[in-house]
């Protein structure tokens, strides 16, 4: 059963474009939502994170939007460049377990 | 700050036999916490352990184990290696316990079962 549904598995965007990426949850004890980039042969590292009580957060280029009705969220990074090519999932942690539940992952591919 | 480190990076074992990998977390991070990653099945959590006690355990078999030291280091243990045991096991560290605090990963273990 995959708890945190991530789309489009793969996309490519050329340089300067918007990337955006969507997960949608299911169990409504989620309250934290992280999303991270890895990069080939690297380990996954923390990129934003947001919490139900916000419907945005933004960090330089990179924005969460939080649909809590909808039980959607969403990564934007604004003008896309090739140094972002990388997989990004997103996940969600449940209050009191913490245990992390992650989407399956994007494919991030910018075009020069 | 060297960041976390895992050895070895890769593995390669045979079924039936078993495997022990290392993490040496952050210096002062007393929370580390494993994961498989498959291409199948993505990214799964093992299990974290903080101050040398498991906190919190996934959805693995009892073959998947771990252990922390005094002075955080951990270790994992898969016993009786199955082929589906083939995977890119990370391990990640945090200040504080709870999977809450934010969690820098290694680069991790890639472990292939014959």
């Amino acid at each position: 059963q995959q708890q945190v549904k991530q789309s489009p598995q793969s996309l490519i965007v050329q340089k300067g474009g918007i990337s955006i990426i969507n997960c949608a949850y299911e169990n409504t004890a989620f309250d934290y939502f992280p999303w991270y980039q890895q990069f080939p042969g690297k380990g996954p590292a923390l990129l934003i994170a947001i919490r139900p009580d916000v419907s945005e957060k933004k960090e330089g280029r990179f924005t969460i939007s939080f649909n809590k009705s909808a039980k959607q969220f969403s990564l934007h990074i604004m003008d896309s460049q090739p140094g972002d090519s990388a997989t990004y999932f997103c996940a969600a942690n449940a209050a009191g377990s913490y245990i992390p539940t992650f989407g399956r992952g994007t494919s991030l591919i910018v075009h020069p | 700050k060297a960041g976390v480190t895992q050895t070895p990076r890769y593995l390669i074992k045979t079924r039936g036999q078993q495997v022990t990998l290392s993490c040496s977390p952050i210096s002062g991070h007393r929370s580390v916490s494993w994961y498989q990653q498959t291409p199948g099945q993505g990214l799964q959590f093992l299990f974290e352990y903080f101050s040398e006690t498991q906190r919190n355990k996934g959805n693995f078999p009892g073959r998947f184990s771990g252990r922390q030291f005094s002075n955080s280091r951990s270790e994992m243990n898969v016993s009786t290696l199955e082929l589906g045991d083939s995977a890119l096991y990370l391990c990640a560290s945090s200040r504080l316990a709870g999977l809450r605090d934010t969690q820098y990963f290694g680069p991790g273990t890639r472990l292939t079962v014959l």
